[in-house]
């Protein structure tokens, strides 16, 4: 069964500090591998997806298979930032996302 | 254009009663999907719906849920006999799948669905 794992339910980190927020799936065939965000009061949105190999707001994520992990990185925190992030997976010729519980992050200011 | 569009954006329902929550895709969006986003339990898949084939109806967590898409657009998702452990934010979303993978899912606002 498709499974991710987001440790963290909270994590505060203070402004300028670096960001990870991790992500673990379970592994079976070829994985895609996204990151959704929610900023207070909007939708949930796209952030990246591991396919694009892309940084957006200067986030990044590597898709690690041996470690089965895709975690968010930021190098220096902004306040805009704070927001709950949810890991997302799906295989390929499988539409389905399943999504990770999700992880809130807070900037301290 | 507009977005996906859900309503009610609110449901205050008592305990037995039926209820129905509609979701409109994006005009042109093949795939349609229906979340349960709820404190702890992050996002829920329920039901995914594409096209004309037969839905993906793995995630509904009992036989009082259950979903239609009618004309391959509007989506109504229906849940009988409602209980207290059904109150959570059900969310739609849609996407144009073009079976290459990777297709960004575009999400409504949700209806936050309160069973007293």
């Amino acid at each position: 069964a498709q499974r991710v794992t987001q440790p963290e339910k909270l994590l505060s980190v203070f402004k300028g500090a670096p960001v990870e927020l991790k992500c673990n799936y379970s592994y079976s065939g070829s994985p895609e591998l996204f990151w959704y965000v929610q900023y207070s009061r909007q939708r949930l949105q796209l952030l990246l997806r591991h396919i694009s190999r892309e940084s957006i707001k200067g986030f990044t994520a590597d898709l690690n298979k041996g470690e089965t992990s895709f975690h968010l990185k930021k190098p220096f925190a902004q306040e805009e930032d704070s927001a709950m992030y949810y890991c997302a997976l799906r295989y390929f010729g499988n539409e389905k996302l399943t999504f990770g519980t999700g992880t809130r992050l807070t900037i301290i200011p | 254009g507009a977005g996906v569009s859900q309503s009610p954006s609110n449901k205050v329902t008592e305990k037995g009663k039926d209820v129905e929550l509609r979701c409109d895709p994006i005009s042109g969006h093949t795939a349609l999907y229906w979340y349960r986003q709820s404190l702890g339990q992050g996002l829920e898949f329920l039901i995914y719906f594409q096209g004309n084939s037969a839905p993906d109806k793995s995630g509904l967590p009992s036989d009082r849920f259950s979903a239609e898409r009618t004309g391959g657009s509007v989506s109504t998702l229906t849940i009988q006999r409602t209980q207290q452990e059904d109150s959570a934010v059900y969310l739609c979303a849609s996407s144009s799948h073009s079976g290459q993978g990777s297709e960004k899912l575009f999400f409504g606002s949700g209806t936050q669905l309160s069973v007293l």
